[in-house]
């Protein structure tokens, strides 16, 4: 089944505390994106990769990183977590295709930091 | 930076009338798509639009791109409840940066 798989689900950590969340597809997708979801204020990109090694900042990249080692996947570190990055987080992946195709998204991240 | 300002934020309406959702930006986009995402999920694509004043049709789902490539609109025609959800429309700029839009969550009314 082709999928974007995010793991953990949900996590509840600590200021300071680093993380990683683990993402993954298994459709061969060229991009893959993280966002982070919160209430009114839509889906905003953080990173996203146009193929392996090649990263770039979103719009809202401060705290955050990526690397691309391998195609299918994309983890998002996140070195010192604030509270100020509670939110939901997802995955995508797409062809890509300037931007015509389909982005596929993860089931989500719920990250919460005290 | 919020690019894409969706209108109106909230909608509840009774089953059977027929709504629009607007998506407006003062930027242009080389593509714009719509998304529909239900409580505890991803996104899922509805559809893409590339061409200015292009229109498609997907079943009572009907969407428009400006002329411009500016704004969109989403025009749901007798919705049902099963229309129920949050509807997200995207864009992206020369840039192959994403830019999603605030947001519109429709409730639909049995």
């Amino acid at each position: 089944e082709a999928q974007v798989t995010q793991n953990p689900r949900y996590l509840i950590t600590v200021t300071g505390k680093k993380l990683t969340v683990t993402c993954s597809q298994n459709m061969n997708h060229e991009y893959m994106s993280w966002y982070r979801q919160d209430p009114g204020l839509g889906l905003r990109q953080i990173y996203y990769s146009m193929n392996v090694e090649v990263t770039d900042k979103g719009d809202v990249p401060e705290g955050y990183k990526v690397s691309r080692k391998e195609k299918r996947n994309f983890p998002l570190i996140l070195e010192s977590p604030s509270p100020n990055q509670t939110s939901l987080y997802f995955c995508a992946s797409s062809l890509f295709r300037q931007g015509r195709d389909e982005q596929f998204f993860g089931p989500g991240t719920r990250l919460t930091v005290l | 930076t919020q690019l894409l300002e969706q209108s109106p934020q909230f909608l509840s309406i009774q089953e059977g009338e027929n709504l629009t959702v607007y998506c407006n930006s003062s930027s242009v986009f080389s593509s714009l798509q719509w998304y529909r995402q239900e409580p505890g999920e991803g996104p899922v694509l509805l559809v893409t639009v590339v061409t200015g004043g292009e229109v498609k049709k997907l079943k009572r789902l009907t969407f428009q791109f400006g002329d411009a490539r500016k704004d969109s609109s989403l025009h749901i025609t007798a919705a049902q409840p099963g229309d129920t959800g949050l509807y997200l429309c995207a864009g992206m700029n020369t840039g192959n940066q994403f830019y999603f839009g605030t947001g519109t969550s429709l409730t639909v009314i049995p």
